[in-house]
């Protein structure tokens, strides 16, 4: 099975400033990979998919990049909206797999 | 517009079976290439993939549960079923369902509100 591992755990930004989130796989998934946020008491909800396609919606503020094992999710200027927990996903292999995610709050 | 909702028991007993039913809309279940899958997540912590099903039946489990998970369809009534056996109160948590968004990928797009299911005596 592939391990997700996301860092930082919780990261604290300034609303205007640019986050930086990180996935790193236990092996290859080549661009298999995806994004998603999440708000307290709602669903996931799909940012990126491909390692840095962008969902039907996302702002252009919210980039993908990596491949392989090493992943990125990048907000380039944050949004009150966009402070939720990220969590990142692989289905290059069975079973998918997520990472624990990544809190990111308000500084 | 595509939606998902999941519906059962919200209070369940330790040792019993949770069946949880997942209600489409806006796409139908046989269509090739479809899948429906379901992700859950404890209280305060992190999603976990649990299982998938696809259009033509055939069917994926997570590693660790797949001895405990079933899950089936009725396409008819739009409906896909998750059967968990022998439940714990570690199995506590918001159970959803979410449609595999694109043929012959994994990523998951639209997800259902979810059901919070406590497992307790």
């Amino acid at each position: 099975e592939i391990v997700m591992t996301q860092s930082p755990a919780n990261l604290s930004v300034t609303p205007g400033e640019r986050a930086t989130l990180s996935c790193r796989a236990s092996q290859s998934v080549r661009n298999n990979f995806a994004w998603y946020h999440q708000k307290p008491g709602q669903p996931p909800r799909l940012l990126i998919y491909a390692t840095s396609t962008r969902a039907t919606g996302i702002p252009a503020r919210f980039s993908g990049s990596g491949s392989g094992t090493e992943f990125t999710l990048t907000i380039s200027s944050l949004q009150s909206e966009d402070f939720a927990v990220y969590y990142c996903q692989q289905y290059n292999n069975w079973p998918y797999t997520f990472g624990q995610g990544t809190r990111l709050e308000i500084k | 517009q595509i939606t998902l909702k999941e519906s059962g028991p919200t209070l369940v007993k330790p040792t019993q079976t949770l069946t949880l039913t997942c209600t489409v809309s806006g796409f139908s279940l046989s269509t090739t290439g479809v899948g429906v899958g379901w992700i859950r997540q404890p209280p305060g912590k992190a999603l976990e993939w649990l299982a998938l099903i696809f259009w033509d039946d055939d069917t994926r489990y997570s590693t660790s549960l797949k001895t405990r998970l079933t899950v089936t369809k009725d396409n008819s009534k739009n409906q896909v079923v998750l059967t968990m056996t022998n439940v714990d109160p570690v199995d506590t948590g918001t159970y959803f369902c979410a449609q595999r968004a694109v043929p012959a990928t994994g990523y998951f797009d639209p997800w259902g509100q979810g059901i919070l299911v406590t497992v307790s005596s």
